[in-house]
């Protein structure tokens, strides 16, 4: 069983287009996050999910919404995508007091 | 806010040598401390983690790593490398716990082994 699962592992999509990125733990996590690696492969985190409620937004352009049907999903979805959004997108979990993290292995989004 | 410094962009070893990379940290307290492992087209590999207790801490695939408080440093170190430890390492810093701060990762250090 995979902890963190994300789907699609690869997306190539117009500029332009609106897409979303699908994430699912089954470690009954309370805390889901969103990180971006960019093409020099620094991570940075984009937006923290507690309960359903935002916790954090790193100035992200509200271009990208996160959306979060339960505590087990959080959905990141982007509109009028820009060649600059290109990158690896990483889904997250945790919880208070766990000390650790568990990462999916991430979607690599290419806007062409 | 925390922020994490990883000083070296590449590093260059020799396959069986020893390795040394470096992390600082810079945060109020002592935060809990991580190195992650991704190699190339590949997700994050957890190595090690330091929360308190002993600061010299074992993690996977021969890898440690020592917190030392009076140097804000988590530097990670292995006796022998191999040529599949050729990867990206990160260093990250967690201050809120596994709550809402989540991790602060440094740049990375690309590391090459070089037979």
């Amino acid at each position: 069983d995979t902890a963190v699962s994300q789907t699609p592992k690869y997306l190539v999509t117009q500029m332009g287009n609106d897409k979303s990125i699908k994430c699912e733990q089954n470690l009954g996590h309370d805390t889901m996050y969103w990180y971006k690696q960019d093409s020099k492969k620094f991570l940075k985190i984009m937006f923290s999910y507690n309960n359903k409620e935002l916790i954090i937004n790193e100035t992200v352009p509200n271009r990208f919404s996160p959306k979060s049907p339960d505590k087990a999903h959080l959905n990141l979805h982007i509109n009028s995508l820009e060649l600059g959004d290109s990158a690896v997108y990483f889904c997250a979990s945790s919880q208070q007091g766990y000390y650790g993290y568990t990462f999916g292995s991430g979607t690599r989004l290419t806007v062409v | 806010a925390q922020s994490v410094t990883q000083p070296d962009i590449h590093i260059t070893v020799s396959e069986g040598a020893s390795l040394e990379l470096r992390c600082n940290y810079s945060y109020g307290a002592t935060p809990y401390l991580f190195w992650y492992v991704q190699s190339p087209g590949q997700g994050l590999q957890l190595l090690l983690k330091y929360f308190s207790g002993d600061t010299l801490v074992q993690g996977i695939k021969g890898f440690e790593a020592e917190f030392k408080r009076s140097q804000s440093s988590f530097n990670l170190r292995k006796p022998s490398v191999h040529w599949s430890d050729a990867a990206e390492y990160f260093c990250a810093v967690d201050t809120s716990g596994g709550g809402a701060d989540g991790l602060t990762f440094g740049k990375g250090t690309h590391l090459i082994i070089q037979p």
